[in-house]
Parts: structure tokens; C-alpha cells; sequence
């Protein structure tokens, strides 16, 4: 079963404009962690963000953010003053505690692009 | 500076054929883990090691092995590459096993099996 849904395949943004990129999941484990990952159209993945499930503040760093809401299963990043180069693909990914193995699962991608 | 480096980048072979891909690491980390990334799909992991001696099954393991005979070192083997198995492959490595730990990526092996 899919634990890791991110329903927008691709999203618009306007330079300068914000962003939110949606991302759903689904764990029995109390200790998990968020986290996003971006790859650039050169292909590497490069860790953007983490969430802690017990963290009580949503994680900011530098233009992102994660709008973490536990009840609902949510870990929305959010992309403040878009830049050209925030065109990319971005994923959102749950590693498990040990219930889980401590693996990390991600979702299938939203494609961002970023109009001048 | 530690990194993790992919070999080769780019890989074509036959149908039937046994292919490794390398992992080496300089991060000196225990865990390490191989994806694989299919469009629609995400990332996918085959198999998984947090330490010498130590591997595990991922979600799409079928066909693929690996062993873990030192901290730096991971290779991922296709014991009969299929045409299914094209895709990108994505190493990554992780600190610690804890839930709260990021994985460092290689920059990924564009195989192809025709």
C-alpha cells in the first residue's frame, strides 16, 4: 500500500510567488520523520527539509518550510519567493521508526516550474 | 569533502546478462541503501545494509542482490538483467538508522536493458 501520496504531478508558479507542494502519508509508527528531497533536471538528489513527528514547530529552512499537520497526515512544503531555479522535481519521502525498519519511502514527485 | 560515488553512469546490456552497479561512500556511514526511480513511481528501494555483514529486502528486490563486505562498499547485482529493470539507480547513505536521519544520494546509473 502506498504511504506516501503527492496528488499534484506538475504545478505552475509564478516568479516570486509562494508554493505549497502537497504531500499526504500513512504510518502506525509513533516516531517518523518528513523529509523533501529536489532534483534538479541534472538528476541528484539533494535533501531540502525535515520534520520530526514529535517536533512541535514546522521546520523552516531559508525559503522553505514544512506546514507539518499531524492529524491529518500532512507535510506540505511551502516555497517562498520562487527562483528560476526551483524548477524541478520535488519528493516527498517518510522514514519509519522501528516499525518500519527505519526505511525511507517516497512519493511519486511534483514536477515545480517556475515562470518568469 | 565525503561524497558517494555511483559506477558507472551510464550502462547498457543484454537481456540475460549479470550486471553490477558500484556504491562507494567516504562518509564512513553503516547504512546504506539502493533505490530505483521509474517515472510515476518515486524512488523504490531494492535492498538495504546498516552495517558490514548486514542486507536486507526492499519493497522491489526481485532479481536484484547485493552483499556488504566493508563500511564503504554496496554493489547492486542484476543476476539476469531484464528489460524491466531499465531505470535510474540512486545509492544513498545515512548517518544513522533513526527516523530522523537524511540520506546523502550518489548521482545516480542510467542502466539500460535491451
Amino acid at each position: 500500500a502506498q504511504k506516501i501520496t503527492q496528488t499534484q504531478p506538475g504545478m505552475f508558479v509564478q516568479e516570486k510567488e509562494a508554493v505549497t507542494l502537497d504531500c499526504t502519508y500513512d504510518t502506525s509508527d509513533p516516531s517518523y520523520g518528513l523529509f523533501w528531497y529536489k532534483q534538479p533536471s541534472s538528476g541528484e538528489m539533494i535533501f531540502l527539509i525535515y520534520q520530526g513527528s514529535y517536533d512541535q514547530q514546522n521546520a523552516t529552512e531559508g525559503r522553505y518550510s514544512l506546514n507539518f499537520q499531524k492529524a491529518r497526515k500532512s507535510a506540505n512544503l511551502v516555497i517562498s519567493a520562487s527562483q528560476l531555479g526551483d524548477s524541478a522535481m520535488y519528493f516527498c519521502a517518510m522514514r519509519e521508526g522501528l516499525t518500519g525498519g527505519f526505511k525511507t519511502i517516497f512519493g511519486a514527485g511534483t514536477r515545480l516550474f517556475v515562470k518568469a | 569533502d565525503a561524497e558517494i560515488t555511483q559506477s558507472p553512469r551510464h550502462k547498457i546490456t543484454e537481456t540475460g546478462r549479470q550486471v553490477t552497479l558500484a556504491c562507494h561512500q567516504t562518509w564512513n556511514h553503516n547504512n546504506m541503501f539502493w533505490y530505483r526511480q521509474d517515472l510515476g513511481h518515486g524512488l523504490r528501494l531494492i535492498h538495504y545494509s546498516y552495517g558490514v555483514q548486514d542486507t536486507n529486502k526492499g519493497e522491489v528486490s526481485d532479481g536484484y542482490s547485493v552483499s556488504r563486505s566493508n563500511t564503504e562498499d554496496l554493489p547492486l547485482t542484476l543476476e539476469s538483467a531484464a528489460s524491466s529493470q531499465t531505470s535510474v539507480y540512486f545509492c544513498a547513505s545515512s548517518k544513522a538508522a533513526g527516523p530522523n536521519s537524511p540520506l546523502h544520494f550518489g548521482n545516480g546509473t542510467r542502466l539500460t536493458v535491451t
